[in-house]
């Protein structure tokens, strides 16, 4: 069965700093796609950043980046520069064939000012 | 371009009232899929459907949740004798078939069972 798990419920980073967030994840696909999603507190789910499984380049999209280890199928999520308004659930999912979302439990990211 | 659009936002109900919650997809979206929230939890998968079918709905409960998407109007999720254990959030996602890999996500409806 497709699992993804996220193991940091919470984490804590000070502003303009940097975090990572970790996901693993198990699919027996070999073509998939990974997300992560940011949900703020007004519950709107936002797509941050996403990875196709076949690309080996971890994909970028300005302050966040990945780093895609697909051997180990690990998916994490990394941060610069991190703002206040970053300050929201983090949420990995894996999409495969099977055209399901499968999504962690999420990471609460809080940012000190 | 109006994203996907769901409603009502917020839905209160008594035990063993229906809620029907509405979903709106993105111009030229033809999948709908419906994805509930637990609290402190990730979403999880309900239901797949395209226009006037139900593709797989193997993540909906057997009994009182139902799913349409008609071939006018919105994906209409029906949920019959509410009972606390449904309060949650609601998603819907769209997309505008399954070669594209990205679903459009709703707001959300909150569902409070009283």
């Amino acid at each position: 069965a497709q699992t993804v798990t996220q193991s940091q419920p919470e984490m804590s980073v000070q502003e303009a700093e940097t975090v990572t967030l970790s996901c693993t994840y198990d699919t027996s696909e070999s073509d998939y796609y990974l997300f992560w999603y940011k949900q703020p507190p007004s519950r709107q789910m936002i797509l941050v950043i996403r990875q196709e499984a076949y690309k080996q380049q971890n994909a970028t999209e300005n302050r966040f980046s990945v780093n895609f280890q697909k051997a180990a199928k690990s998916f994490s999520l990394k941060i610069s520069d991190s703002q206040l308004g970053d300050a929201a659930m983090y949420f990995c999912a894996c999409l495969d064939s099977n055209y399901q979302l499968i999504w962690g439990a999420g990471t609460k990211l809080i940012i000190k000012p | 371009n109006a994203g996907v659009m769901q409603n009502p936002r917020h839905l209160v109900r008594r035990r063993g009232q229906e809620a029907r919650l509405r979903c709106s997809p993105m111009k030229g979206h033809s999948h709908v899929y419906w994805y509930r929230q637990l609290p402190e939890e990730g979403l999880k998968f309900m239901v797949y459907l395209q226009k006037e079918n139900i593709i797989d709905e193997s993540g909906m409960p057997k009994e009182r949740f139902s799913a349409e998407f008609p071939k006018e109007g919105p994906s209409i999720l029906r949920i019959q004798q509410v009972v606390r254990g449904d309060s949650a959030a609601y998603f819907c996602a769209s997309s505008p078939g399954l070669e594209y890999n990205e679903q459009f996500f709703g707001p959300g409806t909150r569902l409070t069972v009283l």
